[in-house]
């Protein structure tokens, strides 16, 4: 089946700082989703991409349609330690089609 | 607020005795999804609802089924639980814009219910 290469998988960074994470597909998506879940809750949404090249903001956060529908990457501007949680990129190929999961980049903000 | 609500957030259970796992929402979508999702990975899912139409996943296993009463309430059924089947359980909405089964997307997720098996 369809798989996302989502990395890094794991980043320690320091407050302030800014983050960058990324997925990658062999194949075409048409939508990409971006998730935070904190820990023991469900999945939050804070972006979704509907056009190839799209690039959305969300307060400090930034996401991009890749121009080629196989990649999408989400940027944290100035960290801060609520920041923490796992992100999870999904795509979907089409509106019948379920999402499909990244393996989820891990990150921790360090005061 | 509009919300997917999961009750309870914690259920124990003992080997093979039945549970049943709840989703409500007030967001009046017509799509309800069961992901599980194991300690460390992506949500997997194992079923959804399009209005009262079953969706199920090629890989979910007999062991578990959903009913789905009403547009609000949707339930998650384990029939003999194994200690593989601990895991968070996440129940999903979504909304078709156009009618015709498409975006199935902007999932809205509930809190989930982790699940312990004895």
């Amino acid at each position: 089946g369809q798989q996302l290469n989502q990395s890094p998988q794991s980043m320690f960074i320091q407050e302030g700082e800014d983050v960058s994470m990324n997925c990658t597909s062999s194949s075409i998506f048409n939508t990409w989703l971006w998730y935070k879940q904190d820990p023991g809750e469900g999945p939050v949404l804070l972006i979704a991409l509907y056009k190839a090249g799209e690039l959305t903001s969300n307060g400090r956060l930034t996401a991009q349609f890749g121009i080629t529908r196989k990649d999408s990457f989400l940027n944290i501007s100035a960290s801060i330690p609520s920041d923490v949680g796992i992100y999870f990129c999904a795509g979907q190929l089409n509106g019948n089609t379920p999402l499909v999961f990244g393996k989820g980049t891990r990150l921790s903000v360090i005061a | 607020d509009a919300m997917v609500i999961q009750n309870p957030r914690y259920q124990v259970t003992q080997f093979g005795k039945p549970v049943t796992l709840s989703c409500s929402q007030t967001l009046n979508h017509n799509v309800m999804y069961w992901y599980q999702q194991k300690s460390s990975q992506a949500p997997k899912l194992l079923f959804h609802y399009y209005d009262k139409d079953f969706n199920n996943e090629a890989d979910t296993p007999d062991n578990f089924q959903s009913r789905r009463p009403n547009t609000s309430f949707c339930f998650l059924d384990i029939r003999s639980p194994g200690l593989g089947d601990a895991a968070m359980y996440l129940c999903a909405t979504s909304r078709d814009l156009d009618g015709r089964k498409g975006a199935y997307n902007e999932q809205f997720f509930g809190p989930g219910t982790r699940l312990t098996v004895l």
